[in-house]
């Protein structure tokens, strides 16, 4: 069992919609992340919160909006996206930051843009 | 920009025998090394991590580092039909993590 756990496991929407994914981690882990990974590529690095803050956006369009209430919950809110943004979506936590921290991984959210 | 590159394959492997999967690296200064395996639809799961010089050993998965010439191995023992999947290398570069385009490992019964 995971103990990452993302909702929804899959999210279909159309280009207009707003939606949001969750993450929650009861790990204790300080830093928690979110990718995108398209079919047969590695994961792409979108954004990363550390003690709650966000401390790495990696240029991502601001039709993703990311948000950390606490220190176990992120959120990723999805407004206006295109066709191109279907992918599965990951969440991952680690103990701190730095990349020298092992990452864990969620299931994923699979999303398709109508 | 810093790359980490793997073997695309497929890699195909008899049953019972021994799988070798490579990476290699091009940021001297990298200190954390992971091994991810995914299966097909899913997401990437943890298997190994190294950080010093040598060998790693966790049942039947060793990984094996050699930071002089810069790559990192994941060698599967017994390798059996349910090691089939994707085998992503990540290495630590500049305070995140950098990935392979992952490697397809296929046991064959």
């Amino acid at each position: 069992d995971t103990e990452v756990t993302q909702t929804p496991k899959h999210l279909v929407m159309g280009m207009t919609n707003k939606k949001s994914l969750k993450c929650e981690q009861h790990m204790g882990h300080r830093a928690m992340y979110w990718y995108k990974q398209k079919a047969k590529k590695p994961p792409e690095l979108m954004f990363v919160y550390s003690y709650e803050k966000l401390s790495i956006n990696e240029s991502v369009p601001s039709r993703f909006s990311p948000e950390c209430p606490n220190s176990s919950l992120l959120n990723l809110h999805l407004h206006a996206l295109q066709p191109e943004d279907s992918a599965l979506y990951l969440c991952a936590s680690s103990p701190g930051t730095g990349g020298s921290q092992p990452q864990h991984f969620g299931d994923g959210t699979r999303l398709s843009i109508l | 920009q810093k790359e980490v590159e793997q073997n695309s394959g497929p890699l195909s492997v008899p049953e019972g025998a021994i799988a070798s999967l490579n990476c290699t690296y091009s940021d001297r200064g990298s200190q954390s090394f992971f091994w991810y395996r995914q299966y097909s639809g899913k997401s990437p799961e943890l298997i190994m991590f190294i950080y010093s010089n040598g060998d790693k050993e966790d049942g039947r998965f060793t990984a094996q580092l050699n930071k002089a010439s810069q790559y990192v191995s994941l060698l599967i023992r017994d390798s059996q039909p349910s090691d089939s999947a994707t085998y992503l290398c990540a290495v630590d570069s500049n305070y995140q993590l950098i990935w392979g385009a992952g490697t397809k490992l296929i046991i064959k019964p």
